[in-house]
C-alpha cells in the first residue's frame, strides 16, 4: 500500500460541476501539500497545510478550494472549473518538522482532471 | 520566470552508459536540493538529494553533483538501465518555512537496450 493514496484517479467534469479530490497519508506526517501539473509545465505549488493549519496559497483561484480536516486527510473541492483547469493534481506529505530540515516530498498517484 | 530550469526536455542514453541530467537555478536562497523520479500514471518518487553545505552526495548508481557558485546541479546515473526511463524533476527548496519546494519542468530520460 503507498503511503499517499489519492482518489479519484481520474476526474472528467463539466465547467458547472462541483467535485472534490481526496487524499490520505499513512506515514504520519504533519504536513500536505497539493500541485498542479499541466502538460509541458512544472509542478506549480497550490497549497500547504502544517498541522492542519493552511501556510501557504500560491495565488490559487478561489475555485479551488481546500480542505484540511486532520494531519492525515487533505481534500481538494472543485467548483465551476474552466477548460484550463484540466491538469494532474498531486498531493504530497511531508514530516513537517519545520524550517531547516531536509525533508521531502512523498506523493500520491494523483488525479487526472478533465474539464469540459 | 522559472526558479529552476532543466533545459533538455529529453534524453537517450544507451544501457550501460551514464546519463547526466542538468538542472540550473536562479534563486541564491535555494539550500536544499531534490531529484525525482516520475513514471507514467504514478506520482514521482524521491530519489536523491543534497544540501547546500555539500557538492555531492551519492547513492548507488546515483550521484548528485552541486556546483553553488554556477547556480548548477547535475544527477549522474552510471550505468543506465531500461527501468530508468521515466521524466526527472529537479527540486529546490528555499529554508523560509521549510516546505515550500519548487519544480523544474522535467526531462525525459530514455534508456535504450
Amino acid at each position: 500500500e503507498t503511503g499517499v493514496t489519492q482518489t479519484p484517479r481520474h476526474l472528467v467534469m463539466g465547467m458547472t460541476n462541483k467535485k472534490s479530490l481526496k487524499c490520505e497519508q499513512h506515514l504520519g506526517h504533519n504536513a500536505m501539500y497539493w500541485y498542479k501539473q499541466s502538460a509541458k509545465k512544472p509542478l506549480e505549488l497550490m497549497f500547504v497545510y502544517s498541522l492542519e493549519e493552511r501556510v501557504e496559497n500560491n495565488s490559487v483561484p478561489s475555485r479551488f478550494s481546500p480542505e484540511c480536516p486532520n494531519s492525515s486527510h487533505l481534500f481538494l473541492h472543485l467548483h465551476t472549473l474552466q477548460p484550463e483547469d484540466s491538469a494532474l493534481y498531486l498531493c504530497a506529505s511531508s514530516l513537517g518538522r519545520g524550517p531547516s530540515t531536509n525533508e521531502k516530498l512523498f506523493f500520491g498517484s494523483g488525479t487526472q482532471l478533465s474539464v469540459l | 520566470d522559472q526558479q529552476v530550469k532543466q533545459n533538455s526536455p529529453s534524453l537517450s542514453v544507451q544501457e550501460g552508459r551514464i546519463s547526466i541530467l542538468n538542472c540550473d537555478y536562479t534563486n541564491s536562497m535555494f539550500d536544499y536540493f531534490l531529484w525525482y523520479k516520475k513514471y507514467p500514471a504514478e506520482g514521482p518518487t524521491f530519489l536523491i538529494s543534497i544540501s547546500s553545505i555539500k557538492d555531492k552526495n551519492e547513492d548507488g548508481r546515483f550521484t548528485v553533483f552541486l556546483n553553488k557558485s554556477a547556480k548548477h546541479l547535475s544527477l549522474h546515473i552510471v550505468p543506465s538501465q531500461p527501468g530508468d526511463s521515466a521524466v526527472y524533476f529537479c527540486a529546490a527548496r528555499v529554508d523560509n518555512y521549510g516546505q515550500n519546494f519548487v519544480f523544474g519542468p522535467g526531462t525525459r530520460l530514455s534508456v535504450l537496450p
